[in-house]
């Protein structure tokens, strides 16, 4: 089985640069994905690592250490649309185990 | 781009109602997953469906079953509601060869047993 441990909230400001991360223990791994979840909404794919090191997409990056079973998800230049739930999640076979998720509020 | 498209959005029933909830996959995928998200809590798996036959399994009650049919679209039979049921629905789906990375999230249904 899966194992997924993140913060429960988190909390920052404006233009600032917030790290979120994420343990997890798994019987096999198969890579490691974030998704962004606002309040009622589906959740968003941002990234998906399988491979150690850093992975850049714009303002967000996700870095992945296997050997640590460890990922975090670095947001930079904060807006106020990114306060949402950032959701790890690691496949148990195809179908998705997700953490509890990160609640993000930005403030200015 | 075409989404993952789910109907209804919004539900309300009765305990011991059913429901049916649907999912029309983005065109050409090939892979259906339905995921249940109560108040605050993770989405969970709970069934996935691959080429119309049944994939994963995972923590869907006995009074739920589901089906893929010949166009891929999905639906979520749901029975004997309980006010535990109560719940955001998604269903997601993948590209083929993909082996399930990237999961394409519907907008979800919300159903609310009262």
């Amino acid at each position: 089985g899966q194992n997924i441990d993140q913060p429960t909230e988190m909390t920052a400001t404006e233009g600032a640069i917030v790290q979120i991360n994420c343990t997890y223990q798994t019987s096999g791994f198969n890579g490691l994905f974030w998704y962004q979840q606002h309040a009622g909404e589906a959740p968003t794919f941002l990234s998906y690592n399988v491979l150690d090191g850093l992975e850049e997409k714009g303002r967000f990056s996700s870095f992945l250490s296997r050997s640590k079973g460890y990922s975090y998800l670095l947001l930079k230049e904060l807006q106020m649309k990114d306060s949402a739930s950032y959701l790890c999640a690691v496949p148990e076979g195809t179908p998705l185990v997700f953490g509890k998720g990160t609640r993000l509020s930005v403030i200015a | 781009a075409a989404g993952v498209i789910q109907s209804p959005r919004h539900l309300i029933k009765e305990k011991r109602e059913t429901a049916t909830l649907k999912c029309y996959p983005i065109p050409r995928h090939d892979t259906v997953y339905w995921y249940q998200q109560g108040p605050g809590q993770d989405p969970q798996f709970l069934i996935s469906f691959y080429e119309k036959m049944q994939s994963d399994k995972g923590s869907i009650p006995d009074r739920f079953s589901a089906q893929q049919f010949s166009d891929y679209h999905s639906e979520l039979n749901m029975s004997s509601l309980e006010l535990g049921d109560s719940a955001l629905y998604f269903c997601a789906s993948s590209a083929p060869g993909s082996g399930g990375r990237e999961q394409y999230f519907g907008p979800g249904t919300r159903l609310t047993v009262t």
